[in-house]
């Protein structure tokens, strides 16, 4: 069956730009989870959806940073007036839902490049 | 505070060998373990998970051993192929409604063929 998916695959904006990512995660899937990896380094973690109401935004790094979920499905990760520093590839990850976190399948994520 | 890393960043093996991955996790609260492998360009895959009430699981070629006593775990791959080759992670989970999942660093897996 499908994966999850993201889009687009690969950005390139200027610094100060906006930029929208978008997850479709696995369908059925309940919870969504947005991490973000760095070069050479492990996940760190974003926010979490569980439905459309997300439980767990600690994650997130700023103020520019914000996420939505729509319908239960797709998410859109937003940030606003773009940093160098936030230079990484986003993952969107799924699950059933029941406990959180058990069990995520991700995405192919999001290579975001801010020049 | 609580910390999960990985023992080794680089593991290289013949093709056929069993790898054997490990890591280590500081918090004793932890009651779930995953493991998952992330190949160039793409997103971590699930590879297998494990739960506290457990000590061994096994799935495709795959074996998650976990040591409550040593806060220890390991991965071991049997026959390993060249598509083996990855970075490999592995994350815990703590017991707790709002216990997220936090990740390893990651070893990277050669296959020499």
């Amino acid at each position: 069956g499908a994966g999850v998916s993201q889009s687009p695959s690969n950005k390139v904006t200027e610094k100060g730009k906006d930029v929208e990512l978008r997850c479709d995660p696995i369908s059925g899937h309940t919870a969504l989870y947005w991490y973000r990896q760095s070069l050479g380094q492990g996940l760190e973690f974003l926010i979490y959806f569980q439905g459309n109401s997300a439980p767990d935004k600690s994650g997130l790094p700023s103020d520019r940073f914000s996420a939505e979920r729509t319908g239960g499905s797709v998410s859109t990760l937003t940030i606003q007036r773009t940093q160098q520093e936030d230079s990484a590839v986003y993952l969107c990850a799924s699950s059933k839902g029941g406990t959180p976190f058990y069990e995520q399948y991700f995405g192919p994520g999001t290579r975001l490049t801010v020049t | 505070g609580e910390s999960v890393g990985l023992h080794l960043p680089t593991l290289s093996v013949q093709e056929g060998d069993n790898s054997i991955i490990n890591c280590a996790y500081s918090n004793s609260a932890s009651d779930y373990f995953i493991w998952y492998k992330q190949e160039s360009g793409k997103g971590p895959q699930f590879i297998i998970d494990i739960r506290s009430n457990m000590d061994k699981r096994q799935g495709q070629r795959v074996t998650v051993l976990l040591n409550k006593t040593v806060k220890h775990l390991s991965l071991q791959i049997a026959a390993t192929q060249p598509g083996d080759s990855a970075v490999y992670f592995c994350a815990e989970r703590a017991s707790g409604a709002n216990s997220k999942l936090t990740f390893g660093k990651g070893i990277t897996l050669s296959v020499r063929p």
